[in-house]
């Protein structure tokens, strides 16, 4: 089935400990974005891919860093940086520039930093 | 960074009930405007994409209206259903066309 995927569902690291996101998709999407949700506020972007070997911050970007070597892959690394990273994660892609295409979104890591 | 609010935050109804809710954003450089719902324990999935001022989208019964001008879309449900249950996202793009700013969202109850 074609989809978005991201592992872990649920992630627990120590403070100071950096910790990578895995997010993958195989629905040949050029665009790929990460958003972080926290309490009582809207998704927020950290990062986003419009192509394989480029990316650009997002409002949030400070405290994490992605990469993408690979269409179907975007990894997302939360620094040691990063003040307050326990939150909900999602992973998106679509299709294609431009804003009439709409998001298709994975299932979301929950990190937790003790 | 856009502003974007959604009105209210909660919402309890009854079934068969209609309700709706509110999206504000920029008017100013808008571009287009996403609604996505998105249930418990599940991923956001897209309802409507609009862009024109005036437009009006539908799915069964669930619509969509939006006017760019003054900078609001508001979100139908005719007859709720248990299923409709979810929290409902709207997100403007503004015409640099690459960033989404989300609403907080309205979580929306169906009480059979």
């Amino acid at each position: 089935d074609g989809g978005i995927t991201q592992s872990p569902k649920y992630l627990f690291r120590k403070e100071g400990q950096n910790v990578t996101l895995s997010c993958e998709q195989n629905l040949n999407h050029d665009a790929m974005y990460w958003y972080r949700q926290d309490p009582g506020q809207g998704l927020r972007l950290i990062y986003y891919s419009q192509i394989v070997n480029d990316f650009q911050k997002g409002d949030i970007a400070e405290g994490y860093s992605v990469s993408r070597e690979k269409k179907e892959s975007f990894p997302l690394t939360v620094t040691s940086a990063q003040k307050n990273p326990t939150a909900f994660y999602l992973c998106a892609s679509r299709p294609e520039r431009g804003a009439r295409s709409e998001q298709f979104f994975g299932p979301g890591t929950r990190l937790t930093v003790l | 960074i856009l502003n974007v609010e959604q009105s209210p935050q909660s919402l309890h109804v009854q079934e068969g009930d209609s309700t709706n809710f509110t999206c504000s954003f920029p008017s100013s450089n808008f571009y287009a405007l996403h609604w996505y719902r998105w249930e418990t324990a599940k991923s956001p999935e897209a309802l409507f994409v609009m862009t024109l001022n005036g437009d009006e989208k539908k799915k069964g019964r669930i619509s969509a209206t939006l006017n760019t001008k003054e900078g609001y879309s508001y979100l139908y449900i005719k007859g709720s259903q248990p299923e409709d249950s979810a929290t409902y996202l709207c997100a403007s793009v503004p015409n640099t066309g690459n960033q989404f700013y989300f609403g907080t969202g309205t979580s929306l109850t169906v009480i059979p």
